[in-house]
Parts: structure tokens; C-alpha cells; sequence
């Protein structure tokens, strides 16, 4: 079975502060991707990347960053110098990498609330 | 093209109304995918088509629900004899078929049945 866990409920940090947000998951196939969404107030998955795993290469793109290690199941997201704009629920997903008309849906962690007080 | 959209994003009904919603994927978007998000959880998947071919549908998806996409384009989602443990955030999202991983979500439809 597939399985994400975001054992983190709600984080609290000031800005400024860098903040990294737990994923650990499960999975049977031995190839899949992992993902992080961010959900905003207004309530639209917001995208902000997606890992094959094949590839455990760190990934940073501006003020975030991530750390795919597949010893540990884990695909942790680290966000340097918070800001309030980064206050949201972010995401955790796994998708298998199958082809021939599979599902790929997505199953998703149970998020992480991030408040970034000024 | 301006992405996923869903209709209405917010229905408030009464327990045992029928309600129905829909969603408009990308127009290249041969995959359709619907989620439901309910309060403090992740989104958890309901059912998806490939064109109109329903291809898979989750235990989650009652028999008071059923959903369609009956020209491979738009999908409605209907509830039939609500209640309140249907209230939650549906969600939809679209894909190629050969990307099935890049699924693009729409804003969603927030349901409350009082």
C-alpha cells in the first residue's frame, strides 16, 4: 500500500526563521514520483515540485529547497528566511510511475500547517 | 486556455438534496481526476476518466455518487441525498495520459451540507 505521512500538524516560526517541513512515505514500487503542493487560504493546490525517483539529487530553487533520501523514505522541504506570504498548507504526495494506463493518482500527506507571524 | 475551472466553488444544501458539480479541464487534457478534501486532511482520491471512459473509481465513492464525462471533455460530479458527512472540498484536476503525473487542479468546489 501506498501511504504519506506529514507527522508535523501545524508549525508556528517568525519571519525570517528557515523552517523544514517532514515527509516520510511508503511504497511497494520501486519507481514513483514525490511531489509538494501548497495550499493558500483561498484554497487552490499550488504546484511546487515534483521528484522521480530515480533522481535523489538535492533540488533549491530560490528560497526553497528539498532533500530526497530514499534510505529513510523521506522527502523533506526546507524553506530559508521565511516570510508571511509562505504561511499555508503544504502537501506531501507520492504518485507510482507506471505506464500502460495506470492510475497515477495521487495520495497525499495530511499537511502541514505553516504560520509565519511577522 | 486559463486552466482548470469548477462550477459553482461554493454550494450550500440541505441533508437529502441532490447536488452536482462540474469541472472544465484543459482542453488538451485527456485525463479528468476528482479529489475530495475534507476539513485538517489531504485530498483523497474519488475516480478519474480517461476521454469518457470511467477507468477507476475509489470505496470512497459511495453509490450515492456518480460521476461522468460524457463527451471526453467537461465531467459532472452528482451526490445524491446528501449528508453531512459529504461536506468537504471536491476537487478536480486534469492530465495528459503519457503525463499522468502532472495532474494541474482547479479551485474547487467547497460543499456544506447542513
Amino acid at each position: 500500500a501506498q501511504k504519506v505521512t506529514q507527522a508535523q500538524t501545524e508549525i508556528s516560526v517568525v519571519e525570517k526563521e528557515d523552517v523544514t517541513l517532514d515527509c516520510v512515505y511508503e511504497t511497494r514500487d520501486t519507481t514513483y514520483y514525490l511531489f509538494w503542493y501548497k495550499q493558500p487560504p483561498s484554497g487552490e493546490l499550488v504546484f511546487l515540485i515534483r521528484r522521480n525517483s530515480f533522481d535523489e539529487q538535492n533540488e533549491i530553487s530560490g528560497r526553497y529547497s528539498w532533500n530526497f533520501q530514499k534510505s529513510t523514505s523521506s522527502f523533506n522541504f526546507t524553506i530559508t528566511a521565511s516570510q508571511v506570504v509562505d504561511s499555508a498548507v503544504y502537501f506531501c504526495a507520492l504518485s507510482g510511475m507506471n505506464y500502460g494506463g495506470a492510475t497515477n493518482k495521487l495520495i497525499f500527506g495530511t499537511g502541514t500547517l505553516l504560520a509565519v507571524q511577522p | 486556455d486559463t486552466g482548470v475551472s469548477q462550477n459553482p466553488r461554493h454550494k450550500i444544501t440541505k441533508r437529502g438534496q441532490n447536488v452536482t458539480f462540474r469541472c472544465d479541464p484543459i482542453s488538451e487534457h485527456n485525463r479528468l481526476y476528482w479529489y475530495r478534501q475534507t476539513l485538517g486532511q489531504g485530498p483523497e482520491f474519488l475516480t478519474y476518466f480517461q476521454n469518457e471512459a470511467q477507468l477507476e473509481k475509489s470505496r470512497l465513492l459511495s453509490d450515492r455518487f456518480s460521476a461522468e464525462r460524457p463527451k471526453g471533455s467537461f465531467s459532472t460530479l452528482e451526490i445524491q441525498r446528501t449528508e453531512q458527512g459529504d461536506s468537504a472540498m471536491y476537487l478536480c484536476a486534469s492530465s495528459t495520459a503519457r503525463e499522468a503525473y502532472e495532474q494541474y487542479f482547479g479551485p474547487g468546489t467547497r460543499l456544506t451540507v447542513t
